[in-house]
């Protein structure tokens, strides 16, 4: 059965730093989403990822795809408290989600 | 903008009692999940369709939930009889594997 890690679980950055989420997973699979989740709101799609080496960029977010390894990142630049939110990625076709980060992003 | 309609938003029932979610997916979306997240087991896959057929409904208590999609307009997640533990906030999603989903508001479900 597929097993989806995210690391870490909670994420305290300041303003203007950069940070990275990790996403681990276990059995091959060549698609992965990403989502934001604000406090007692539904979820929201950030991107989706098809292929190894894909590698997708919006405002202070990139995320990337290594299918070799099993690995999705999500690389946040210059955190902005607007960014403050839980992240969870997602993976294959049936979309199993990991635990979610809650990031909290401070002046 | 296109969105995905639940219904009800919120839902408080007595324990045994039927409880009906319904989801309108958003028109010619042709994948709809239906999730469940609490704080200590996160979201959790009840059940997909494409093209309105069952692709995995492993993730459900068999025996007491049930979800169908009668129409390419109408997704429905069926618990009888409801338990306590069900309580949750349920989550319908439509969309394309290529594209991404578009998730509901929810129904937030309170078994007492």
């Amino acid at each position: 059965e597929l097993k989806v890690e995210q690391n870490p679980l909670f994420l305290s950055m300041q303003e203007g730093k950069n940070y990275t989420i990790y996403c681990n997973y276990s059995t091959t699979s060549d698609r992965l989403y990403w989502y934001r989740q604000d406090p007692g709101k539904s979820l929201e799609s950030l991107f989706v990822l098809l292929s190894n080496g894909a590698v997708k960029q919006e405002g202070r977010l990139m995320a990337s795809l290594d299918t070799k390894a099993r690995l999705s990142t999500l690389h946040i630049t210059a955190a902005v408290h607007d960014l403050s939110a839980t992240y969870f990625c997602a993976v294959g076709y049936d979309m199993r989600f990991g635990a979610g980060t809650r990031l909290t992003v401070k002046p | 903008d296109a969105r995905v309609t639940q219904t009800p938003r919120d839902k408080v029932t007595e324990m045994g009692q039927e409880v009906t979610m319904r989801c309108q997916p958003i028109l010619g979306h042709n994948t709809v999940f239906w999730y469940r997240q609490t704080m200590m087991q996160g979201l959790e896959l009840l059940a997909y369709f494409r093209n309105r057929a069952p692709l995995d409904d492993s993730g459900m208590p068999k025996d007491r939930f049930s979800a169908e999609m009668p129409d390419a307009t109408l997704a429905t997640l069926k618990i009888q009889p409801s338990e306590p533990r069900d309580s949750a906030v349920y989550f319908c999603a439509s969309g394309f594997e290529n594209y991404g989903y578009t998730f509901g508001s929810g129904t937030r479900l309170t078994v007492v």
